[in-house]
């Protein structure tokens, strides 16, 4: 167990919803990020957020957005959805929202869009 | 902007047999480096990291890193192969005061063979 949470493991929805996955960062980080993981891109940074503040943002669709809520768990909410958001997502956090001493991954959610 | 390449896609080798993984990296000052491994179903669990100092890094579960910084690479190397490393092994590079996000490769999938 890293210590990062991600919820729900797996989920399968209809093109066109909305869905949240949702990111408990390892207890005492104040960073969270968000990866999307396909085949065929790899690992793609979504966003970043530091103590509720988004501090980087990256290739995230104008239909995706996220946020961190003061008890600094995070949600990413995808709306409008396609078959190419079809993804495991990953949450990762850091203690002060750098990299030197590497990132902790939670398990990932996988998305599958029907 | 810093970018990752792994060549080798696909990887297999004989357990007990030696391995290197290659990983090249692009960035215009002295990167931070980094391993990690992802098992099926799992997260990604940090193997190891460089951002100074010694340029060979010893890392978890027997694996070890080169920085090599006139070929821009950061291979990793691990003596003698054991079925259970049988992995997806993705190589991430960061730069600067460390707030820009990791980068990371592609990955390399690792088979093991009896």
């Amino acid at each position: 167990d890293s210590g990062v949470t991600q919820t729900p493991k797996h989920l399968i929805t209809a093109t066109g919803q909305r869905v949240t996955l949702r990111c408990s960062p390892r207890s005492g980080d104040l960073s969270v990020y968000w990866y999307q993981q396909s085949l065929d891109q790899g690992l793609q940074f979504l966003i970043q957020y530091y103590n509720g503040e988004e501090r980087a943002k990256g290739n995230i669709l104008e239909r995706f957005s996220a946020q961190q809520f003061p008890d600094l768990h995070s949600e990413l909410n995808l709306s409008s959805l396609e078959l190419g958001d079809s993804a495991l997502y990953f949450c990762a956090s850091s203690p002060d929202g750098r990299a030197f001493g590497g990132y902790t991954f939670g398990s990932g959610t996988r998305l599958t869009v029907v | 902007a810093q970018s990752v390449t792994q060549p080798d896609i696909h990887i297999t080798v004989s357990e007990g047999a030696s391995l290197e993984l290659r990983c090249n990296y692009s960035y215009g000052a002295t990167p931070y480096l980094f391993w990690y491994v992802q098992s099926p179903g799992q997260g990604l669990q940090l193997l190891l990291k460089y951002f100074s100092g010694d340029t060979l890094v010893q890392g978890i579960k027997g694996f070890e890193a080169e920085f090599k910084r006139s070929q821009s690479s950061f291979n990793l190397r691990k003596p003698s192969v054991h079925w259970s490393d049988a992995a997806e092994y993705f190589c991430a590079v960061g730069g600067g005061s460390g707030n820009t996000p990791l980068v990371f490769g592609k990955g390399t999938r690792l088979s093991v063979i009896a």
